[in-house]
């Protein structure tokens, strides 16, 4: 069965400090992987996703994931955080082998401390 | 600009009342979705649509009804059957892009139950 798993529910770094969001998924085939942000109250905004190709995938607000097969991960990273960032983030999984669907993780909540 | 609109943002029902939330887009995509958001249980899929007249059950479909009578709109019915309907909705679409479908979201609804 497909599932994803985001293991921190909460992380807290300082503002211009190097950020790591951990993503693990379940999927039986290649998988099409996605991060995206919330912010409270609102609807959630694509960051980055992943097809094929290169495994280093580049985002808006200078956001970036790699992909790792062999560890089953899609790992969200920034060098350096902004105050703005902080907001909710979901690592998502969806793919041909299952239709239309998408399976999302519990969230990372991420507080940036000035 | 093409996007998603949901109405109303916040909506208060009493008990044993149906109401009904819009979800209407114009980015012409065929498939669309509602998901339900409650703290640290991430996003959980309601109804999805795949083209006009056609849905198919989510994982938690019990308690609510969609319909699909056009491309653009995909309202959600929430009704006196859904136990605990207190909740932040969400509705997506997607296109298929290089083979793979990409959500885009709403800015969602939060009802409550008084």
């Amino acid at each position: 069965a497909q599932s994803v798993t985001q293991p921190d529910i909460h992380i807290t770094v300082s503002e211009g400090a190097s950020l790591e969001l951990r993503c693990n998924y379940s999927y039986g085939a290649t998988p099409y992987l996605f991060w995206y942000v919330q912010s409270p109250g609102q609807g959630l905004q694509l960051l980055l996703k992943y097809f094929s190709g290169d495994t280093l995938v580049q985002g808006i607000k200078g956001f970036e994931a790699e992909f790792k097969r062999s560890q089953s991960s899609f790992n969200l990273r920034k060098p350096s955080v902004h105050w703005s960032d902080a907001a909710e983030y979901f690592c998502a999984v969806g793919g041909s082998n299952t239709g239309n669907q998408f399976y999302f993780g519990t969230g990372t909540s991420l507080t940036v401390i000035p | 600009d093409g996007g998603i609109t949901q109405s109303p943002k916040y909506l208060f029902r009493k008990e044993g009342q149906n109401v009904t939330l819009s979800c209407e887009q114009n980015l012409n995509h065929d498939a669309m979705y509602w998901y339900r958001q409650d703290p640290g249980q991430g996003l959980r899929l309601i109804y999805y649509s795949q083209i006009v007249n056609d849905f198919q059950k989510g994982d938690i479909a019990e308690g609510y009804s969609v319909s699909r009578e056009k491309k653009e709109s995909f309202p959600l019915t929430v009704t006196s059957a859904q136990k605990n309907p207190t909740a932040f909705y969400l509705c997506a679409s997607s296109i298929r892009v290089n083979g793979a479908n990409v959500l885009t979201f709403g800015a969602g609804s939060r009802l409550t139950v008084l």
